[in-house]
């Protein structure tokens, strides 16, 4: 059972331009959802995340705009460089336990993402 | 750098046999996690441990087990392996407290290799 969906799989856009992936999930108990980035070799970073209270979230060139109503939320990736290039993952998690210890992260499948001069 | 330690980097070993992957959390993080990222099933959550208790367990097999000792290391420890457990494995750890305990921390990860 799929509760994150991601896509596109692959995206390539070119220097300057603006990457965007979307995320859409089923699971209406989830309350926080964070993006990964990761590099070749390395394990997922946090990048930035949102909880479903707040329709927008920016960082920097990073922005994640989340739709309640819709069940998706996405990130927006300004001025994409060639650093940029890596795979993305969106994540969703629920509440924890009464100790507010975190659950368990349910990923989506990723988005390569390449960047280009 | 996230702050969480993983070892080895690369394990390859041969069909049948055991393997232990040791993790270190951030300082100060009581839980930690495992995941398991392949090719085929992405990054599924394993199990889950919080102050050396078992918190939540994943799709994770009877022939792997974890614990968390005192000092909050974790090992993940597999068993009568198969060529399909060929995969890169995560550690990630979180805070015990209210507020930021949602923040995942992922470490370097060791690819174990079964042939």
């Amino acid at each position: 059972q799929q509760q994150v969906k991601q896509s596109p799989q692959s995206l390539i856009v070119q220097k300057g331009g603006i990457s965007i992936i979307n995320c859409a999930y089923e699971n209406t108990a989830f309350d926080y959802f964070p993006w990964y980035q990761q590099f070749p070799g390395k394990g997922p970073a946090l990048l930035i995340a949102i909880r479903p209270d707040v329709s927008e979230k920016k960082e920097g060139r990073f922005t994640i705009s989340f739709n309640k109503s819709a069940k998706q939320f996405s990130l927006h990736i300004m001025d994409s460089q060639p650093g940029d290039s890596a795979t993305y993952f969106c994540a969703a998690t629920q509440p924890g336990g009464p100790t507010g210890t975190a659950s368990k992260l349910t990923f989506g499948t990723g988005t390569r993402l390449q960047v280009t001069l | 750098d996230s702050g969480v330690t993983q070892t080895p980097k690369h394990l390859i070993t041969a069909t049948g046999q055991r393997v232990t992957l040791r993790c270190s959390p951030r300082s100060g993080d009581l839980s930690v996690y495992w995941y398991q990222q392949s090719l085929d099933q992405g990054l599924q959550f394993l199990i889950q441990y919080y102050n050396g208790e078992e918190r939540a367990k994943g799709n994770i097999l009877e022939r792997f087990s974890a614990q968390q000792f005192p000092d909050l290391h974790s090992e993940l420890n597999l068993s009568s392996l198969e060529l399909g457990d060929s995969a890169l494995y995560f550690c990630a750890s979180s805070p015990g407290l209210a507020g930021n305990y949602h923040e995942q921390y992922f470490g370097p990860g060791t690819r174990l290799t079964v042939t």
